[in-house]
């Protein structure tokens, strides 16, 4: 089955520092990796994608992750973390064993950037 | 931009009643989705569906059914509302496959059931 683990429930980063959360997958074949973040009361907003090509994949907001085969990592990261970048932070895998290609989600990382 | 709607944002139900949630999206997506979001066990897939008329059981199903009239509207349907359903409910829509899949999702029903 193909899951990602987001080891750190929370992180908490200084405004203007670099910021990176955490993602490490298991999957069987090619993975299709995908970071989303939800602001409170809010639905998840797609951030980025990696499908094949270049190891380092750049999204919204600023936000790039970058794919580390040998690591089987997928840390999303920002060189300089915005107060606004406070928010609940998913990791997810394509699931390849069913028709919809539904998406594996991690548990979570809450990220607070202090000002 | 893609538009997934969701028919409530918050609602209240008792413990026996049937809720029916709706979701609509505009993208002419074929593969629709619902899941439940509960603090510290992420999102987790209920049901989806990837044409009309047609549903696959996610990993959590019990107690929850689907239906897939027209391509743009998914409805999830709690038969007979449970406390343990108290939960966020979030919809999403996507292609059905290739490299552009990835999932557009509403901005979710916070369900209570007393």
């Amino acid at each position: 089955a193909q899951s990602v683990a987001q080891p750190e429930d929370q992180v908490n980063v200084a405004e203007g520092n670099p910021l990176t959360v955490k993602c490490t997958y298991s999957v069987s074949g090619n993975p299709y990796l995908f970071w989303y973040v939800q602001y409170p009361n809010r639905g998840l907003q797609f951030l980025l994608k990696y499908i094949t090509g270049d190891n380092l994949v750049k999204g919204s907001y600023g936000f790039e992750a970058e794919f580390n085969k040998s690591q089987t990592s997928f840390h999303l990261k920002k060189p300089s973390a915005l107060v606004s970048d406070s928010a609940l932070y998913f990791c997810a895998v394509r699931d390849n064993s069913n028709s919809g290609y539904a998406l594996n989600f991690g548990k979570g990382t809450s990220l607070l950037v202090t000002p | 931009d893609v538009k997934v709607t969701q028919s409530s944002r918050y609602l209240v139900k008792r413990t026996g009643e049937k809720v029916f949630l709706e979701c609509v999206q505009d993208m002419d997506h074929e593969n629709m989705f619902w899941y439940r979001q509960d603090p510290g066990l992420g999102l987790r897939l209920i049901y989806f569906s990837y044409d009309v008329k047609m549903k696959e059981k996610g990993d959590i199903p019990e107690g929850y059914s689907v239906s897939r009239e027209k391509k743009e509207r998914f409805s999830l349907i709690l038969e007979s509302a449970s406390t343990n359903q108290t939960s966020m409910y979030l919809c999403a829509s996507s292609f059905r496959g290739g490299a552009n899949n990835e999932q557009f999702f509403g901005p979710g029903t916070r369900l209570t059931v007393l």
